[in-house]
């Protein structure tokens, strides 16, 4: 079946700019996690998703990031102002959730560079 | 303190030799444990999960350690395709679900 897609699959922008990441997840799975990996560090959880609510938003480096998840499939995450330390590569996963169903699939990944 | 800590490595093998990676964790309260694999430029796929009571896949064997918080995986008879980075995972419910928290991974390099 198909497994979690998301684009663009890179990403160049330029300082100041706004960019949009999208994740199409597993269908089916009802969490959905971003996270990112910056270059030499290990991947760093952002923001999840039940359904369409995101319990917990303290991931979220700065109020420059966002994320919304709509009909419980699709989501996005939107950087605004983009700064040079936003460049990583922004991975999404989603599972099916419930105590026994939890492992993450991840996507291929957006590689943001800001330049 | 990171959550999730690991030896960077690199380990460089010889094909069929034995190797062993290990992890330790911070949170008491984590439940859920894992070892990853990540190809350069590549996302992470789960390579096992780890049981209290160990468990084996093939050639890998997982270990967990609750009292220790330390986790362990031996890749027996390596494999030219085994070269990765391995990823140590742990997880607990809160209110980010389970979120994993990542190692940042142990690099793995077998030669012929």
């Amino acid at each position: 079946g198909a497994g979690v897609s998301q684009s663009p699959s890179n990403k160049v922008t330029e300082k100041g700019k706004d960019v949009e990441l999208r994740c199409d997840p597993i269908s089916g799975h009802t969490a959905l996690y971003w996270y990112r990996q910056s270059l030499g560090q290990g991947l760093e959880f952002l923001i999840y998703f039940q359904g369409n609510s995101a319990p917990d938003k303290s991931g979220l480096p700065s109020d420059r990031f966002s994320a919304e998840r709509t009909g419980g499939s699709v989501s996005t995450l939107t950087i605004q102002r983009t700064q040079q330390e936003d460049s990583a590569v922004y991975l999404c996963a989603s599972s099916m959730a419930g105590v026994y169903s939890y492992e993450q699939y991840f996507g291929p990944g957006t590689r943001l560079t800001v330049t | 303190r990171k959550e999730v800590e690991q030896d960077p490595g690199p380990f460089n093998v010889p094909e069929g030799a034995t190797v062993a990676f290990n992890c330790t964790y911070s949170n008491s309260a984590s439940q859920s444990f894992f070892w990853y694999r990540q190809d350069c430029r590549k996302e992470p796929k789960l390579l096992m999960s780890v049981y209290s009571s160990g468990n084996e896949d093939g050639r890998f064997t997982a270990q967990l350690n609750r009292a220790s918080q330390y986790i362990s995986l031996l890749i027996r008879d390596s494999k030219l395709s085994d070269s990765a980075t391995y990823l140590c995972v742990v997880s607990s419910n809160s209110n980010s679900g389970y979120a994993l928290n990542f190692g940042k991974g142990t690099s793995l390099l077998v030669t012929p």
